[in-house]
């Protein structure tokens, strides 16, 4: 299975600060990720799909880029609601497989 | 509105069964392939099942293929996940996400697994 490392695991940032996340795959898998956010109690979002296409409804302040192992989820300026934990996940094959996710707390 | 409302999580005891439902509204159910996706209190995700659109190709997680059932009813604009043999570690809320790029997610159902 295809192995997927997030990093950080969380990090503190202000309103306003520009946000980056990484994530890893063991091995080659193109552009097949997606970026999802997970409000505390609520089910996860599609934020970003194909590493860098913009799902309908989610801000431009979110975006992402990458292909083959290397990816990353880039807040422009961190809003309140913003605050979540973040998951990338593979779509190049089965079984799916998710980063460990990191958590975005308030400074 | 395009939707995915699960239903039928509870508390069960090891060894027993459950069978979760997946309502979908709002789009053309049969037109997509549905995933369920589970987490584990405080923990991340995990991908347990797929489903193709015709129910013809399935797939499963090694920590449920065996015991885990899933099914569809195009019918009826339903998925469902038979579970059986349940442990403390299928303790879970329990998602149904939509197509290749899971970009419709039901509201999650809770599986509690206690004696």
């Amino acid at each position: 299975a295809v192995q997927m490392t997030q990093s950080p695991s969380s990090l503190s940032a202000s309103v306003g600060d520009r946000v980056t996340i990484t994530c890893r795959a063991s091995q080659d898998i193109r552009t097949d990720l997606g970026w999802y956010q997970q409000r505390p109690g609520k089910a996860p979002k599609l934020l970003i799909f194909a590493a860098s296409n913009l799902h309908g409804g989610v801000p431009s302040r979110f975006s992402g880029s990458g292909s083959g192992s290397d990816f990353t989820l880039t807040i422009s300026s961190l809003q309140p609601e913003d605050f979540a934990t973040y998951y990338c996940g593979q779509a190049y094959n089965y079984p799916r497989t998710f980063g460990q996710g990191t958590k975005v707390e308030i400074k | 509105e395009v939707q995915l409302v699960e239903s039928g999580g509870g508390l069960v005891q090891p060894g027993g069964s459950l069978r979760l439902s997946c309502a979908a509204s709002g789009f053309s159910f049969i037109d997509f392939s549905i995933n369920w996706v589970r987490q584990a209190p405080g923990k991340g995700l995990e991908w347990i099942s797929y489903i193709s659109m015709s129910g013809g190709t399935i797939y499963y997680a090694d920590s449920v293929k065996g015991r885990f059932t899933i099914s569809r009813d195009n019918a009826k604009n339903s998925l469902y996940l038979q579970m059986s043999s349940l442990t403390a570690e299928d303790t879970a809320v329990y998602y149904c996400a939509r197509a290749v790029a899971f970009d419709v997610w039901g509201q999650g159902t809770m599986v509690t697994v206690s004696s």
